[in-house]
């Protein structure tokens, strides 16, 4: 079985450029989540999605990130204008989870290291 | 605000030693608890998922405890080998907010 797959692997940009990232989960799962993680910190849910439609959003900064599922299997995670506090690791998760979230384990990605500067 | 909190932040130990350590969490609301484990330069791998009071689950060495009536998790190692080396992670569900929550991790490292 294939795991999920992110890229790019690491991203170094400048404050107020622009960065996306791709993640494609395994096959046949509903749920996908991206998270950041900051050093020191656990990973923080920016987003959840159920199939194609959003389930929790609250915690990403919408003046700057946008994240799409398209048809309900590939996502996109942007940032457009970068800050220098985006530094962190961006990690894509994917669950079976047909109903409710949290019943099943979650499936990560390697991860993007994104450096601003 | 929901705060999950894990101890001790890091510890060394030698190999063939035991540990273990805590996941706190808030004692309502639960719904699910999850464990990770996260290798340098891997991606989080599933260790358990938790969602009775009283669960008791083992894997290999590896075995955890869940208390939801006081709001706690202990993961346990037994005789510990370096490729236990990683960051242990604690991820929190629960039912009023419906999202979750992750702890900031212990971690460990297993000197030969």
């Amino acid at each position: 079985e294939a795991g999920v797959a992110q890229s790019p692997r690491y991203k170094i940009i400048e404050k107020r450029q622009s960065v996306a990232f791709w993640c494609n989960p395994i096959s046949g799962h509903a749920t996908l989540y991206w998270y950041q993680q900051i050093l020191g910190q656990g990973p923080k849910l920016l987003i959840q999605f159920q199939n194609n439609g959003v389930v929790d959003d609250s915690q990403l900064p919408k003046d700057r990130f946008s994240a799409e599922r398209l048809k309900g299997v590939d996502s996109t995670l942007k940032i457009q204008p970068a800050k220098l506090e985006d530094s962190a690791v961006y990690l894509c998760a994917s669950s079976l989870d047909p109903g409710r979230a949290g019943f099943y384990e979650q499936y990560f990605g390697p991860g993007t290291r994104l450096t601003v500067t | 605000i929901l705060n999950v909190e894990q101890s001790p932040q890091s510890l060394h130990v030698q190999e063939g030693d035991s540990t273990n350590f805590t996941c706190s969490f808030p004692s309502s609301n639960f719904y699910a608890l999850h464990w990770y484990r996260w290798e340098t330069a891997k991606s989080p791998e599933a260790l358990f998922v938790m969602t009775l009071n009283g669960d008791e689950k083992k894997k290999g060495r590896i075995s955890a405890t869940l208390n939801t009536k006081e709001g706690y998790s202990y993961l346990y190692i037994k005789g510990s080998q370096p490729e236990d080396s990683a960051t242990y992670l604690c991820a929190f569900w629960e039912t009023s907010y419906d999202k979750v929550i992750f702890g900031p991790g212990t971690s460990l490292s297993v000197i030969p």
